[in-house]
């Protein structure tokens, strides 16, 4: 089944405690991005990346940092969490770029709450 | 800076339809998506556009005004199940590449 896969689905965890959420996809995609939701806020775009090797910042990339290694991989590290940093992530992936217009598949969502 | 209006909530009545707007006020626009929110659940995509016009898809359509920075979500025949939360994003153009800008998104809830 084609899918993006995130793990963990929810974690509580403390202020500074390094975290790294993962995301997998399995559809060979160059594309991959990272979002976080946030009431009243709407979805925002914290990092993305182009293909291996290639990622740029989004409109809120402060306090994360992400790499590209593998295609089918894009995690999000957040090497000191913050009670800012509270909120719903999504991972997302398509065949190319939004430029393309290529349509995202989302991740199911990783509920992060930093105390 | 960049700015996306939606409105935040909406009603309707199931088998009505219901016109959704969004306007942009952005620098780079590139293009425009719709996404569809489901309480607790991902976005699943519905539209691009990146022309003016109308895209029609099934019971959804989606227009742009790309000189009126303009868009809207047309929904026909409404359902039950199209109680959901609509995104629109605005794919921008920046000097490292493309980012992808949403709206707060408009809560639509489908009545009897």
């Amino acid at each position: 089944e084609a899918q993006v896969t995130q793990n963990p689905r929810y974690l509580i965890t403390v202020t500074g405690k390094k975290l790294t959420v993962t995301c997998s996809q399995n559809m060979n995609h160059e594309y991959m991005s990272w979002y976080r939701q946030d009431p009243g806020l709407g979805l925002r775009q914290i990092y993305y990346s182009m293909n291996v090797e290639v990622t740029d910042k989004g409109d809120v990339p402060e306090g994360y940092k992400v790499s590209r290694k593998e295609k089918r991989n894009f995690p999000l590290i957040l090497e000191s969490p913050s009670p800012n940093q509270t909120s719903l992530y999504f991972c997302a992936s398509s065949l190319g770029g939004t430029a393309l217009g290529y349509e995202q598949y989302f991740g199911p969502g990783t509920r992060l709450t930093v105390t | 800076g960049q700015n996306i209006d939606q409105p935040t909530e909406m009603t309707a009545t199931e088998g009505a339809i219901v016109q959704i707007n969004c306007t942009y006020q952005t620098s780079g626009f590139n293009g425009l998506f719709w996404y569809q929110q489901h309480a607790g659940e991902a976005p699943t995509f519905l539209s691009y556009n990146v022309l003016d016009g109308l895209e029609e898809k099934g019971r959804f359509s989606s227009f742009l005004s790309r000189s009126k920075g303009y868009s809207y979500l047309l929904l026909k025949e409404l359902q039950m199940k199209d109680s959901a939360s609509y995104l629109c994003a605005a794919d921008l153009l920046t000097g490292g590449g493309n980012k992808l800008t949403f709206g707060t998104g408009t809560q639509l809830k489908v009545e009897l």
